[in-house]
């Protein structure tokens, strides 16, 4: 069993839409929980940064943590074309450890 | 907000030669940096984790003599690849650990050997 689940997709919704991610895990001494959003050929770009359990918000996404079901998700409301990437879910133990990378969920948003 | 600075975003070299990447925290001082390697429509690779002044600690399968992880400073992290073949051809992203922002990835380095 990986140490991080997530469904490789593609997901494809239309414009609009509200887009749930996710991604489970085994480990459950992982703290520090991180969505990254990945366009083709770029490095990873930081969407969400959570500590432990609860809710955050910024702009159009959610991300949520449930320690105690080892679950996390990442809710982007009105979806839009440029939303189309690659989405990463990592986990790590402290702030300066490596992290655990999810296999990394392929959205498609057409117009 | 953090911001790493990856170095240069593409190159092409010649079988047997080596390339160095750099990698630079612009912003904020990186204790540890991590290196990556990205294969097409797959997720981040880790390779190796450099931490400032000392020596880097690889994952299991990845050739420490082959890929050179230098960590001199607070805000630069090196990796050379040595003696490239064409399978050493791939996306190589590093990232900085440390910041309030958790952890900034560079903008990646597409390696070419031909």
């Amino acid at each position: 069993q990986k140490e991080v689940e997530q469904d490789p997709g593609p997901l494809s919704v239309p414009e609009g839409a509200i887009v749930s991610l996710n991604c489970t895990y085994s480990n459950s001494a992982f703290q520090y929980f991180m969505w990254y959003r990945q366009y083709s050929r770029k490095g990873p770009e930081l969407l969400m940064y959570t500590y432990s359990s609860g809710n955050k918000e910024d702009g159009r996404f959610t991300a949520q943590v449930d320690k105690s079901s080892k679950y996390i998700s990442l809710f982007i409301r009105d979806s839009q074309p440029s939303d189309s990437a690659t989405y990463l879910c990592a986990m790590s133990f402290d702030n300066t450890d490596k992290l655990i990378f999810g296999t990394g969920t392929r959205l498609q948003v057409f117009p | 907000g953090a911001v790493v600075s990856q170095h240069p975003s593409w190159v092409i070299c010649k079988s047997g030669t080596s390339v160095k990447i750099e990698c630079r925290s612009l912003d904020f001082q990186a204790t540890t940096m991590f290196w990556y390697r990205q294969f097409p429509k797959q997720s981040l690779m880790l390779m190796a984790t450099s931490n400032e002044g000392s020596k880097a600690t690889y994952e299991q399968g990845v050739e420490k003599d082959k890929f050179l992880i230098n960590h001199a400073s607070l805000t630069l992290s090196t990796l050379t690849v040595t003696s490239a073949h064409p399978e050493d051809s791939s996306f190589y992203i590093c990232s900085a650990g440390g910041s309030n922002y958790g952890y900034t990835f560079g903008s990646g380095t597409r390696l070419t050997v031909v």
